[in-house]
This record gives C-alpha cells, structure tokens and sequence, in this order.
C-alpha cells in the first residue's frame, strides 16, 4: 500500500545532542510537509517542500533544519533539541492540483524526547 | 498564525448519539477539510469542503461551511466507540501561493460504549 513512513516512532535524545528524523512516501506526492504537535494541540508547520523548493514558517526557530534528497525522502533535523522541542513530528504529503484541493496523507509521527 | 479555533474543546457523549464540533477560522478560504487523529497517531482525511459548497456528506458524517460566518461544523451521526478521537479543521487561504493548511485547536471526543 502506498503510504508516508517515519522513523523511528520514537526517538529519545540529549539535550543539546542534534537528531534527525526521517520520512518515506511512496505516493510520489510533489509537497512535503513537516508539523510538530505538542501535547492536546494542533499540529504546527514547521516547513514544508514543493519538489525541491523549500518553504521556511516564519516562526520556525532556526535550530530546526530540513532536507529533501529527492522525491521520496525528507529529513528534519534538530541542531540542539532543548526540552521545549519535546513533541510528537508529523510529516505529511500532498500532491499539487490545480484546484488548490489537494488532501495530505500523513505519517504515524515521530515522538520525540528531550533528556 | 494559527487560524482554526474549535470548539468544544472536548466532547464526551453516550455511543449511538450524534456529535457536533465546530470550527472558526480568520480569513477568506479556498477550501475546509477535517481530520481525525487517533491518540499518538498521525491524522486522517475525512471530508473536503469547498468554499463554494454549503453541506457535504460522506457516511456518517455531515459538514457544513458558513463563509459569511467563517465558520464549519461537523456531525458525526449514531456515534460508536470506534470514533473516539480528536478532530481537526484544517483551512486553505486564498491568498496563499504556497501549500500550506492552517489547523484548528481541535475537539477531543470521547464516545462511550
């Protein structure tokens, strides 16, 4: 079945030691988007790719980072994940229509924790 | 920037009862869509509306869209145990020339068997 993975489900780090999170489509879905979702909140864009082009939040803090090796594959990485960064990750995609009503397609997250 | 708000912030009802969330949000729309997300869990697509639809159905659920009112609502009909989640708006700017959707705060509803 197609589908967005994301490794690993839950990754437990040090503070200030960087991390990376991964995720996997096989949608061949164009956008791809990274959230993050804390505790009994809504979910939160960090940034998201359109093919190669990268759309930062303003409000993203620049300890996060992403990257987009090919359609496929998309990364989020944390520098110095501080204890405020505790959270579950959501990646998600989406393939561009001329409508503007196209649906994302979520992963099952990543749970992240900060030490 | 975020530009759902939704409310009941929780909803606990008895199974085979109907369930109603609803969603505010700020600025002109192309389209509303609803999620569900199950505890730890990534969301789902539910249902799409379009800002020129007034109702849409799909199953057991019902969505309405006011936008004059920047509001929609929806009705998950004869609830069950298996729909105990939370629930998200999640809005599409007219303006915006990127793919983003702004999600709402999301309702938590509890279904009790």
């Amino acid at each position: 079945d197609a589908m967005v993975i994301q490794n690993p489900r839950y990754q437990v780090t040090q503070f200030g030691k960087p991390v990376t999170l991964s995720c996997s489509q096989t949608l061949n879905h164009n956008v791809m988007y990274w959230y993050q979702q804390k505790s009994s909140q809504a979910p939160k864009l960090l940034f998201h790719y359109y093919d190669k082009d990268f759309n930062n939040e303003a409000d993203t803090p620049d300890n996060f980072q992403s990257r987009r090796p090919n359609t496929s594959f998309c990364f989020l990485d944390i520098r110095s994940p501080g204890l405020g960064d505790a959270a579950m990750y959501l990646c998600a995609t989406s393939k561009r229509t001329g409508s503007r009503t196209d649906t994302q397609y979520f992963g099952p997250g990543t749970r992240l924790t900060v030490l | 920037s975020q530009q759902g708000e939704e409310d009941p912030q929780a909803l606990s009802i008895q199974e085979g009862e109907n369930a109603t969330m609803n969603c505010s949000y700020k600025t002109s729309i192309n389209n509303l869509q609803w999620y569900r997300q199950n505890s730890g869990r990534g969301l789902v697509h539910l249902i799409l509306i379009r800002s020129n639809e007034r109702e849409k159905h799909s199953g057991r659920l019902r969505v309405t869209l006011d936008t004059s009112k920047k509001s929609s609502s929806l009705l998950i009909t004869a609830s069950r145990a298996a729909d105990t989640a939370s629930y998200f708006c999640a809005t599409r700017g007219v303006t915006s020339g990127t793919y983003k959707y702004i999600f709402g705060t999301g309702t938590r509803l509890k279904v009790l068997a």
